[in-house]
């Protein structure tokens, strides 16, 4: 089975501070996306990665970046947090191309 | 831009069947997925159908493809507790990495 890990479920960050959140995979998959989940509004993209060092903006990037140094590892950086970045964060992989997406379980990020 | 449309809330009795639907817009979807969210969790891939395909069942879950009227459902049957949950359906066209996700289905099973 394919298996994604983030690597906090809760974490608690202070406004302005610089978040980094990281998730592997074990299944050698090309893609690698990362997501956050607020009620209301879904799934929506924050940024995505097809290789190593590649990395392409999602629908909302604004105050995020991303790190793709090992095919198995991608970082999402809240470069310097703010309240309005408390949300549910998602990292997933798939195989190539069209293929299915597999979750992590999900940060649940507050920002106080 | 593409959309996928789902129904907000589904309420079902248990040992009911319930059934999911999903419309979808874009004529060059490849895949077809349903992902189910327990409260607090990611989202788990519970089953997939190729846009070549008009069924797949696998165990208590039936997926149909109505493809002329870009429709989707997810039957399950004998329906649990255990089963209420978030569910999501989402499509992806051959040529791209990023699926379109519904805004999901909150499937409540009460005794």
């Amino acid at each position: 089975d394919v298996k994604v890990t983030q690597s906090s479920r809760y974490l608690v960050k202070r406004t302005g501070e610089k978040v980094f959140l990281e998730c592997v995979q074990d299944m050698d998959h090309e893609n690698m996306f990362w997501y956050r989940q607020d009620p209301g509004l879904g799934l929506r993209l924050i940024y995505f990665s097809y290789d190593v060092k590649m990395k392409e903006k999602g629908d909302i990037p604004e105050g995020y970046s991303v790190s793709r140094e090992k095919k198995e590892r991608f970082s999402l950086i809240l470069e310097s947090a703010s309240t309005n970045q408390t949300s549910m964060y998602l990292c997933a992989s798939s195989l190539a191309g069209a293929q299915p997406q597999h979750f992590g379980d999900g940060t649940r990020l507050s920002i106080l | 831009g593409e959309d996928v449309e789902q129904s907000l809330f589904l309420s079902v009795r248990e040992g009911d069947s319930s059934v999911i639907n999903c419309t979808y817009t874009d004529s060059s979807s490849t895949y077809l997925y349903w992902y189910k969210q327990e409260p607090g969790a990611g989202l788990q891939l519970l089953t997939y159908i190729f846009s070549n395909m008009d069924m797949k069942q696998d165990q208590r879950l039936t997926v149909l493809l109505n493809k002329k009227d870009k429709h989707l459902s997810l039957r399950i049957a004998d329906t649990q507790t255990g089963d209420s949950a978030i569910y999501f359906c989402a499509e992806i066209s051959g040529g791209s990495y990023i699926p379109t996700f519904g805004r999901g289905t909150s499937l409540i099973v009460h005794p």
